[in-house]
């Protein structure tokens, strides 16, 4: 199975901030690579698929780059409303369609 | 706009079975993958296994394989996940999420629905 991995487990930042978060395939993913931020108590909500798409309706501070094995999300300008848990999940040809452990940013 | 409604709340005792179920309205069924996504108390997303209703075909993680059955009612929009065996490790919060049909990410999602395994 493809494991991912996210860094860091966890980000203190403050409302404003720009926050990156990466993510890393144990084989290469082309650009199967998607984002999703999950608040408490909450589903899981998709923001970013294929690698750099952004999900119909997601504010454009939100960005993904990457390909092959190493993935990014960027969160420019923080709002308070980002302050969440985010994983990222491969979708490469056949499942096991893993998740990374997750990153939680919290409010600094 | 699709929507996927799951059911409610089960609580079961180890060793019996649970069987989740997730309506889909407002959009295809059939063509779509239905994913189911675990997830125990402060941990994190697990896929557990999937099915594509108009072809019935299912993939199953391999730490579940023999005790996950996913399957799929294309009359009324409904999928389910039957879990067997249960333990108190499985005690969780189960999803249901569409895949999509160019690079499976998954969306929407269910609401989840919480088993509790506990004697």
């Amino acid at each position: 199975d493809i494991q991912m991995t996210q860094s860091p487990s966890s980000l203190s930042a403050s409302v404003g901030d720009r926050v990156t978060i990466t993510c890393r395939a144990s084989q290469s993913i082309s650009r199967y690579l998607n984002w999703y931020q999950q608040k408490p108590g909450k589903a899981p909500k998709l923001l970013i698929y294929a690698a750099s798409s952004l999900q119909s309706g997601v504010p454009s501070r939100f960005s993904g780059s990457g390909s092959g094995t190493d993935f990014t999300l960027t969160i420019n300008s923080l709002q308070s409303e980002d302050f969440a848990t985010y994983y990222c999940q491969q979708s490469f040809s056949t499942p096991p369609y893993t998740f990374g452990q997750g990153t939680k940013l919290e409010i600094k | 706009q699709v929507q996927l409604v799951q059911s409610g709340a089960e609580m079961k005792k180890p060793g019996s079975s649970v069987k989740v179920s997730c309506k889909a309205s407002g959009g295809t069924f059939s063509t779509y993958a239905i994913n189911w996504v675990r997830q125990a108390p402060g941990q994190g997303l697990e896929w557990m296994g999937r099915i594509i209703p108009n072809f019935g075909s299912t993939n199953y993680a391999q730490r579940f394989q023999g005790r996950v059955t996913i399957t799929a009612d294309e009359s009324t929009s409904t999928a389910y996940m039957e879990l067997s065996s249960l333990r108190s490790e499985d005690t969780a919060l189960y999803y249901c999420a569409r895949g999509q049909l160019i690079y499976d990410s998954f969306d929407p999602w269910g609401q989840g629905t919480l088993v509790t395994v506990s004697s």
